[in-house]
């Protein structure tokens, strides 16, 4: 799968737009971008992901970029509840394993 | 519904003891994973089965670990021999099919003294 680039740490004020961006320069064209978050003392919660076009559900939206070498998971409206570590992962779409590998993320603060 | 239950929560042992740790996935999830978390790092992944098999298991570190599912739903993890260097946070995660996400128990948190 390819690998994943993302900066260790942001901050946001509540109620802002929170924007954090992942590169994936080297993605394939059957290899989805998947974004989950881990809250302290919790597993991993699945946020959201896509294949080439804008996604958006009750939790956030995706932006990828026309290349697909990079994208940008946003949370609307960051509440204090939304600090967590963020991962971006990017895996192949279909085949018979199917395995998400997991970087450092972004830990991202919601401050108030 | 109810989620991924995993248990004990926690669990202290002794270096060279066996440890035996549980995960109940959702309810009709065909595919079961076991990953590992060290402190500051993302989850590791260990092993993952469809159904009873287990379709990949190159994540395990050693020989010391193995796992099982022999009904196809509840999955053990154990570990023979432990070290300190066992000390983690083990997840266990499900999912229903196809491209579906992957749902998280909460952990066990291993703390081998």
């Amino acid at each position: 799968d390819a690998k994943t680039t993302q900066p260790p740490s942001m901050d946001c004020a509540e109620g802002r737009a929170a924007n954090l961006p992942c590169n994936h320069s080297t993605i394939s064209g059957n290899e989805y971008v998947y974004w989950y978050r881990q809250i302290h003392s919790q597993g991993p919660q699945y946020i959201i992901h896509g294949l080439k076009n804008n996604e958006t559900n009750e939790m956030a939206s995706l932006i990828i970029t026309e290349d697909r070498k990079s994208s940008t998971l946003i949370l609307p409206h960051a509440t204090l509840r939304d600090t967590a570590v963020y991962y971006c992962i990017v895996r192949v779409s279909g085949g018979s394993n199917y395995k998400l590998t997991f970087g450092k993320g972004t830990l991202l603060t919601v401050n108030p | 519904g109810a989620g991924v239950s995993q248990t004990p929560s926690n669990k202290v042992t002794e270096k060279g003891k066996y440890v035996e740790l549980r995960c109940d996935p959702i309810s009709g999830h065909t595919a079961l994973y076991w990953y590992r978390q060290s402190l500051g790092q993302g989850p590791e992944f260990l092993i993952y089965f469809q159904g009873t098999g287990a379709a990949d298991d190159s994540g395990l570190p050693n020989d010391r670990f193995f796992a099982v599912r022999p009904e196809g739903s509840v999955s053990t993890l154990k570990i023979q021999r432990t070290e300190r260097g066992d000390s983690a946070v083990y997840l266990c995660a499900s999912r229903r099919d196809g491209n579906s996400p992957l749902h998280f128990g909460n952990g066990t948190r291993l703390t081998v003294t």
